[in-house]
């Protein structure tokens, strides 16, 4: 049963052209978090929420804004995709208070594609 | 600065035989280390934590991994590969000082069994 589920799992974007990306959780986690992951690289966080809090890394571009409109869902967006944006985009989740409460729960990913 | 070293860009090892990847880390204060295992074009997963205890934990698909905390490193390893074990693996840790509930991640070791 998938837990942490992210539409599309493959997005086409032309340059410049506004693109969201989606992320949702069966978990009821209370923290999630926004990665971008390029060629097999490491996860680069962007930023996380915990609960409605939200946690901007200091080198994430104001290109990328986030919503979390409630405890299942949560959205990338990105404003104006350059090039360098193209990279898979992963969400994850994490609960602080419960039983695995440190490590966290990744989504598929969401491959995204600047043309 | 908080960090987490992964040595060895890639890794090789013939079915049936043990495996070693290697992790070492820098964090002030108690660390709570993990491995992640991420297949191609999906998601990272969970394989196993440390957080307190003992030293040696076991994990997901018979992984195991042994706190050193005079070498401040935390190896994955498994007595016998198979070949199915073929994917990117990546050390996190999380302490203190690492920034709230922000996880940070390896480099990634790309291990290869070979059949």
């Amino acid at each position: 049963d998938a837990m942490v589920i992210q539409n599309p799992r493959y997005q086409v974007t032309q340059f410049g052209k506004p693109v969201t990306l989606s992320c949702s959780q069966t978990l009821n986690h209370n923290v999630m978090y926004w990665y971008q992951q390029k060629s097999s690289q490491a996860p680069k966080l962007l930023f996380h929420y915990y609960d409605k809090d939200f946690n901007n890394e200091a080198d994430t571009p104001d290109n990328f804004q986030s919503r979390r409109p409630n405890t299942s869902f949560c959205f990338l967006d990105i404003r104006s995709p350059g090039l360098g944006d193209a990279a898979m985009y992963l969400c994850a989740t994490s609960d602080p208070w419960g039983a695995s409460s440190y490590e966290q729960y990744f989504g598929p990913g969401t491959r995204l594609t600047v043309t | 600065a908080q960090s987490v070293a992964q040595p060895e860009d890639q890794v090789n090892v013939a079915e049936g035989n043990p495996l070693t990847v290697k992790c070492t880390y820098s964090v002030s204060g108690n660390p709570y280390l993990f491995w992640y295992v991420q297949y191609p074009n999906r998601g990272l997963q969970f394989l196993l934590k440390y957080i307190t205890g003992d030293n040696l934990v076991k994990g997901s698909y018979g992984f195991e991994a042994e706190f050193n905390k005079s070498q401040t490193s935390f190896h994955l390893k498994k007595p016998s590969a198979l070949v199915s074990d073929s994917a990117l693996y990546f050390c996190a840790v999380r302490g203190p000082n690492t920034g709230g509930f922000k996880t940070i991640f390896g480099a990634g070791t790309r291990l290869f069994v070979k059949a």
